[in-house]
């Protein structure tokens, strides 16, 4: 079956603009992961969406950051006023309680800000 | 806060080698462990993994066993291929389905 789908694969923007970052999860997977991978900092995670509960943000670096989940599925990572620090491979992942929750990636959007 | 230490790379080994990649963790409780791998050109895919103490994963010829006495979870292959060369990510989470904490990577080169 279809897997984690991110789109664009690969996005270069102004420093300044904002950026819109597309997740569609596994069918069916009720939760949905936001992780960040840069040379710096390594793998690190951003935000995560359980079903119908809050998200939690806690990995969320600064409030330009932000995550929306609609209807349950597609996911939409939003960077305000883009930073230079801000280039990286954002991975979106899901996962399913039935299957042990394993997290599947997608092949992330390699961000660039100039 | 709860963080994975791994061994540093790049590891070179010639084909047919012993392969050990080594993974240390600090985390209050019973983590999950795993170890992801991220193939050339690919995106990040579960290895293998272990949820309880003295569990052994495995997979694809990989092994690695949680030991909880010495907080690791060590990865091991006894006779890699050049199929083989990729980044080894360990990592932790600690409840079900919640947010992976990640080592650094240790890219992984095999060659013939």
């Amino acid at each position: 079956g279809a897997g984690v789908s991110q789109s664009p694969s690969n996005k270069v923007t102004e420093k300044g603009k904002d950026v819109e970052l597309r997740c569609d999860p596994i069918s069916g997977h009720t939760a949905l992961y936001w992780y960040r991978q840069s040379l710096g900092q390594g793998l690190e995670f951003l935000i995560y969406f359980q079903g119908n509960s809050a998200p939690d943000k806690s990995g969320l670096p600064s409030d330009r950051f932000s995550a929306e989940r609609t209807g349950g599925s597609v996911s939409t990572l939003t960077i305000q006023r883009t930073q230079q620090e801000d280039s990286a491979v954002y991975l979106c992942a899901s996962s399913d309680r039935i299957r042990n929750n394993e997290q599947f990636f997608g092949p992330g959007t390699r961000l660039t800000v100039l | 806060g709860d963080s994975v230490t791994q061994m540093e790379g790049p590891v070179t080994l010639s084909e047919e080698a012993f392969l050990t990649i080594n993974c240390t963790y600090t985390a209050t409780g019973y983590p999950s462990l795993f170890w992801y791998v991220q193939y050339p050109g690919e995106g990040l895919q579960l290895l293998l993994k272990a949820t309880k103490a003295d569990d052994k994963g495995s997979n694809k010829g990989f092994e690695a066993t949680y030991r909880k006495e010495t907080t690791s979870f060590h990865l091991e292959k006894g006779s890699v291929q050049v199929s083989d060369s990729a980044v080894y990510f360990c990592a932790l989470s600690k409840a079900a389905g919640n947010k992976l904490t990640f080592g650094g990577g240790t890219r992984v080169l095999v060659k013939p």
